[in-house]
């Protein structure tokens, strides 16, 4: 079946503007993470959707940083004024996160985002 | 707060030799994973490991978990080129709604 899916799989972008990257999830998971990883490191967490609402943004650096997930599907992570240390790969992962399920996080190709 | 400390983190060996990667986690865990990253590509799961004493196997490589040592170790046995790679260990907790903390990773490069 289709795993994870993220697009871009690129994006340059100039310091001080507006980026959305977009992750769809493996169908039935209710469960999706963002992760970032920066190069030479291993992915940092940043938020937690279980079905459509953010059970844990703890990890989202500042104010900055926004993501929905408005159907229980979908989720879209909008980063505003764009910096140059939001640089990296931001990484999407989907669990079936269930009783008979080991919450293993299955994760999409990523995005690496460049702010210039 | 959990913390996830990877040794070596970085490897370099021969074809044919037997290695061990190290990864030790501060607090207690769920359950603990091993993932591969080749350059440039996104996470392969390789080893969900759920209780102490819990061992797998895939191939050359060979995961085992001790969580009264709070350790896991990933072991390779015969190396073979295709296994050059980033490994990472990460741990969850239900606690921490399942979110993945993550040791720095091992760069394991085998040469013919």
């Amino acid at each position: 079946g289709a795993g994870v899916s993220q697009t871009p799989s690129n994006k340059v972008t100039e310091k001080g503007k507006y980026v959305e990257l977009r992750c769809d999830p493996i169908s039935g998971h209710t469960a999706l993470y963002w992760y970032r990883q920066s190069l030479g490191q291993g992915p940092e967490f940043l938020i937690y959707f279980q079905g459509t609402g953010a059970a844990d943004d703890s990890g989202l650096p500042n104010d900055r940083f926004f993501a929905v997930r408005p159907e229980g599907s979908v989720s879209t992570l909008k980063i505003q004024r764009t910096e140059r240390g939001d640089s990296a790969v931001y990484l999407c992962a989907s669990s079936p996160f269930g009783p008979a399920s080991s919450y293993e996080q299955y994760f999409g190709p990523g995005t690496r985002l460049t702010v210039t | 707060e959990l913390k996830v400390e990877q040794n070596p983190l970085f490897l370099s060996m021969q074809e044919g030799k037997n290695y061990t990667i190290y990864c030790n986690y501060s607090t207690t865990s769920d359950r603990l994973y091993w993932y591969r990253q080749d350059p440039g590509k996104s996470l392969e799961s390789l080893f969900v490991l759920l209780s102490n004493g819990a061992v797998k196997q895939e191939g050359r490589l060979m995961a085992s978990l001790d969580t009264k040592a709070r350790l896991s170790t990933l072991h390779i046995t015969a190396a073979v080129h295709d296994l050059s790679a980033t490994y990472f260990c990460a741990v969850d907790t239900e606690g921490s709604n399942y979110q993945l903390i993550w040791g720095a990773g091992t760069k394991l490069i085998i040469k013919p």
